[in-house]
């Protein structure tokens, strides 16, 4: 248990859905990330939201659509994906920027 | 950007040996972190190490960050110890707080 929980576990979605990621940290940290890990590929960072502010998104296609209510909730907000989309999609928290990341368990995405 | 290799790519081991991994940078780093991935997906944050020596346990880490390379030291392998061992860094000379991931060492241990 890191302190940081993701939901839902799984999800199988059609190309012309729309769904949410959410992820939940109890940690009191600032800062949250999203991250994508594709099958042999490397982790992905996706965005980054500190103190509720987008502070990076690293050229992520407009079918990923983020949210940060608060510092304690991070959503992703998913439209009109494609097959190659299918992944396991992580959230992270930390403190501060550049301090150590704590992960949820991830949502495993599979999108037919 | 900057690069992160990580070596071996996989190791096999008997419960009970110890092992290194390694992790090559092309930049100086402000942020190195090493990660485990069990097998269910689960990344648990092993050390926050941009310089410097720490240890936890079984788990070491050494990263000389003027050579560009940090170690993972596993002593006394269990079972349990299997999963993908992931470093991560973060460079100075980049915007933004990005951490660039290796692509990881798969660890198996055997009983």
């Amino acid at each position: 248990e890191t302190g940081v929980t993701q939901t839902p576990r799984h999800l199988v979605m059609g190309m012309t859905n729309k769904k949410s990621l959410k992820c939940e940290q109890h940690l009191g940290h600032n800062a949250m990330y999203w991250y994508k890990q594709s099958a042999k590929k490397p982790l992905e960072l996706m965005f980054v939201y500190s103190l509720e502010e987008r502070v990076e998104n690293n050229s992520v296609p407009s079918r990923f659509s983020p949210e940060c209510p608060n510092s304690s909730h991070l959503f992703l907000h998913l439209h009109t994906l494609q097959p190659e989309d299918s992944a396991l999609y992580l959230c992270a928290s930390s403190q501060e920027e550049r301090e150590t990341q704590y992960f949820g368990p991830g949502t495993r995405l599979l999108v037919l | 950007g900057i690069q992160v290799e990580q070596s071996p790519p996989d190791l096999i081991l008997q419960e009970g040996a110890n092992s290194t991994l390694r992790c090559n940078f092309s930049d100086s780093v402000n942020n190195l972190q090493w990660f485990h991935q069990n097998p269910w997906g689960q990344l648990i944050n092993l050390f926050y190490i941009p310089s410097g020596t720490k240890q936890n346990g079984r788990l070491s880490a050494t990263t000389v960050a003027t050579e560009r390379y940090s170690l993972l030291y596993i002593s006394s392998s269990q079972t349990t110890d299997s999963g993908v061992y992931f470093c991560a860094v973060g460079n100075p000379n980049q915007a933004g707080t990005a951490l660039i991931f290796g692509k990881g060492t798969t660890l198996s241990v055997s009983s």
